[in-house]
């Protein structure tokens, strides 16, 4: 198993709608989770992090299931400028707290 | 704008070239990195620095050599690479190590080789 696995997609949104997707991870100890949004041909960016509560910036929501070891990223009103690669990213739960990375959910918003 | 600058920002060479890609981060964190991304794969770890010293090396081939001469500066020097090793390469800086603080990634570089 993966120790951190996405749904590649893409997940083909009409703008304005709504998407959502998970991101299930193996390490029980895992204690930070984030989400990354990476552009074709650029770095990753932090998108934002992902708390216990569950935490909300603006259009994005950000859920975190830890009995069920997911976490899950929805997008409301999408616009175009949304389309993306969305990247999971799970501390490892070690001493060293190193990070983990999804391969990436690509969500293509369409006119 | 990014906090970590990477140079050069693409480089195709030859398998028996030497080139190195250099970092630079603008933020004041302690802990620099160098990421592999191949295509429709995960970003891979590959080396660790925290305060100048290398506490990760994730089984990286020693064609592949960092170096970390300061807390702001990283370099990954190439030699006799192969051309799997064709790939975006990818810099960043956290606050420190441990501490769970997310990273700060340059722009990349992509390699490309012959």
């Amino acid at each position: 198993r993966k120790e951190v696995e996405q749904d590649p997609g893409p997940f083909n949104v009409p703008e304005g709608a709504t998407v959502a997707f998970n991101c299930t991870y193996s390490n029980s100890a895992s204690q930070s989770f984030f989400w990354y949004r990476q552009d074709c041909r650029k770095e990753p960016k932090l998108l934002m992090s992902v708390y216990s509560s569950g935490n909300e910036d603006g259009r994005f929501t950000a859920q975190l299931n830890r009995a069920s070891q997911y976490i899950s990223l929805l997008i409301r009103d999408s616009k175009l400028s949304d389309s993306a690669t969305y990247l999971c990213v799970v501390n490892k739960g070690d001493s060293w707290g190193k990070l983990q990375f999804g391969a990436g959910t690509q969500v293509v918003v369409t006119p | 704008e990014t906090g970590v600058t990477q140079t050069p920002r693409h480089l195709v060479m030859g398998m028996t070239n030497k080139k190195s890609l250099k970092c630079e981060q603008h933020l004041g964190h302690n802990a620099m990195y160098w990421y592999k991304q191949s295509a429709k794969k995960p970003l891979e770890l590959m080396f660790v620095y925290s305060l100048e010293e290398r506490v990760e090396n994730n089984s990286v081939p020693s064609r592949f050599s960092p170096e970390c001469p300061n807390s702001s500066h990283l370099f990954l020097h190439l030699h006799t690479l192969q051309p799997e090793d064709s790939a975006l390469y990818l810099c960043a800086s956290s606050l420190g190590q441990g501490n769970n603080s997310p990273l700060h990634f340059g722009n990349g570089t992509r390699l490309t080789v012959t």
